[in-house]
């Protein structure tokens, strides 16, 4: 079985500082892996995804995630934070590969604070 | 083009009263979620819904949840008596269905439960 683990539910960072939200998985095959956002009373939405090729993705706002295999992990960074990165993400995993769920793994989600 | 939508924003019951929620997919979608959100909390899965195929109900808490998918389109998560614990925002997404697809969600229903 699956397991994503997102150190930290709450991150508070100064705006302009470097934004960095930790995810790590648990799967004998690496899974395809996400990042989503959700804003105050919105749904999420997709931020990036990885599933092949180039292990450096780069998604909407100015985010990119890495994923390394041999630490398990797929942390979403940025480079300098913005007031309205302020919002909840959550990191998720699907299967790669035939007989497993198709229902995705999400992680407890972090809370990402932005100070001016 | 129309993201998920999903029926109403907001809704406020009685206890013991029954509720429908209604959700509108992605036109091509053949996968549909059903996720709850509790007040601070990650999504807790409910119940998935994949083209002709029987749903995956794994998730569903308890026998007073229950949902349908008619067509393979529009959804409907119907709680039963409902209690004040089942107070959450019942978030829904669809997909293209397979593994390497991400999910879009809708904007969600709050559920509060008097």
């Amino acid at each position: 079985a699956q397991s994503v683990t997102q150190l930290g539910s709450h991150v508070s960072v100064s705006e302009g500082a470097l934004v960095l939200l930790r995810c790590n998985y648990s799967s004998s095959v690496p899974p395809y892996l996400f990042w989503y956002v959700q804003y105050p009373n919105q749904g999420l939405q997709l931020l990036l995804k990885y599933t092949t090729g180039a292990t450096l993705v780069k998604g909407i706002n100015g985010f990119e995630a890495e994923f390394k295999k041999s630490e398990t992990s797929f942390h979403l960074t940025k480079p300098s934070a913005h007031m309205s990165d302020a919002a909840e993400y959550f990191c998720a995993v699907t299967p790669r590969g035939a007989g497993g769920s198709y229902i995705p793994t999400f992680g407890r989600g972090t809370s990402l604070i932005v100070h001016p | 083009g129309a993201g998920v939508s999903q029926s109403p924003s907001n809704k406020v019951t009685e206890k013991g009263k029954d509720v429908e929620l209604r959700c509108d997919p992605i036109s091509g979608h053949t996968a549909l979620y059903w996720y709850r959100q509790s007040l601070g909390q990650g999504l807790e899965f409910l119940i998935y819904f994949q083209g002709n195929s029987a749903p995956d109900k794994s998730g569903l808490p308890s026998d007073r949840f229950s949902a349908e998918r008619t067509g393979g389109s529009v959804s409907t998560l119907t709680i039963q008596r409902t209690q004040q614990e089942d107070s959450a925002v019942y978030l829904c997404a669809s997909s293209f269905g397979g593994l390497i697809y991400e999910q879009y969600f809708g904007p969600g229903t709050r559920l509060t439960v008097t």
